[in-house]
């Protein structure tokens, strides 16, 4: 399985933009680079995802490199509610199925 | 509407024990997922299965064994408790497709005495 790197941890103050890194370098060409967060407590939710080109939604953009074997999160002004763990996931269609491997988490602290 | 839920949210028993948790999607999803968070907060996927079908089982020992009624349930359960089952077990769906969000349920705790 492709696996993923990520600082253990992270810290922004508020209002400020950040942007998490994410190292894949076994990445494959059939893998999608999605983000996940979890919040205390709770189950993870998904932020966004994407395969070769950046992505925006209303959570966050995906900057994704040339050769693909990193991405960076960017959430464009931090708030206290962005405090969680966010994980780098690639998911793979090879063998007919879905293999999903998390990898260990940045955890974010926002500073007011 | 809750989109994943499990139940329990908390569940304590003892060693030796068997314990089943419950999941339901109402997203009409194809695929389910069981996750397990250890203490050190390691999410790793222990199963996967596809229109009621197992499609992954990442090497969960054979205590643990999912059933899938029908395409809106896959319930765990687990045989023989051990000390190392206790963790937050969290179910998902998603269409079945790389690009398919997950939805995860709230976690059910598990504790094992």
């Amino acid at each position: 399985d492709a696996k993923t790197t990520q600082p253990n941890s992270m810290e922004s103050n508020e209002e400020e933009p950040v942007h998490l890194p994410c190292n894949h370098s076994t990445i494959s060409g059939t893998d999608y680079i999605h983000w996940y967060r979890q919040l205390p407590s709770q189950g993870p939710e998904y932020v966004i995802h994407g395969l070769t080109s950046n992505v925006n939604n209303r959570m966050a953009s995906l900057a994704i490199a040339e050769d693909r074997k990193s991405s960076t999160l960017i959430l464009h002004r931090a708030t206290l509610r962005d405090a969680a763990v966010y994980y780098c996931i690639l998911r793979s269609n090879s063998g007919g199925y879905q293999k999903v491997t998390f990898g260990t988490g940045t955890k974010l602290q926002v500073i007011p | 509407d809750t989109a994943v839920s499990q139940t329990p949210k908390y569940l304590v028993t003892q060693m030796g024990n068997d314990k089943s948790i419950k999941c339901e999607q109402n997203l009409g999803h194809d695929t389910m997922y069981w996750y397990k968070q250890d203490s050190k907060k390691f999410l790793k996927i222990m199963f996967s299965y596809n229109n009621k079908e197992l499609i992954i089982n990442e090497t969960v020992p054979n205590r643990f064994s999912p059933k899938s009624p029908d395409k809106a349930h896959l319930n765990l359960h687990i045989n023989s408790l051990e000390l190392g089952d206790s963790a937050v077990y969290f179910c998902a769906s998603s269409q079945d497709s790389p690009t398919g969000e997950q939805f995860f349920g709230p976690g059910t705790r598990l504790t094992v005495l």
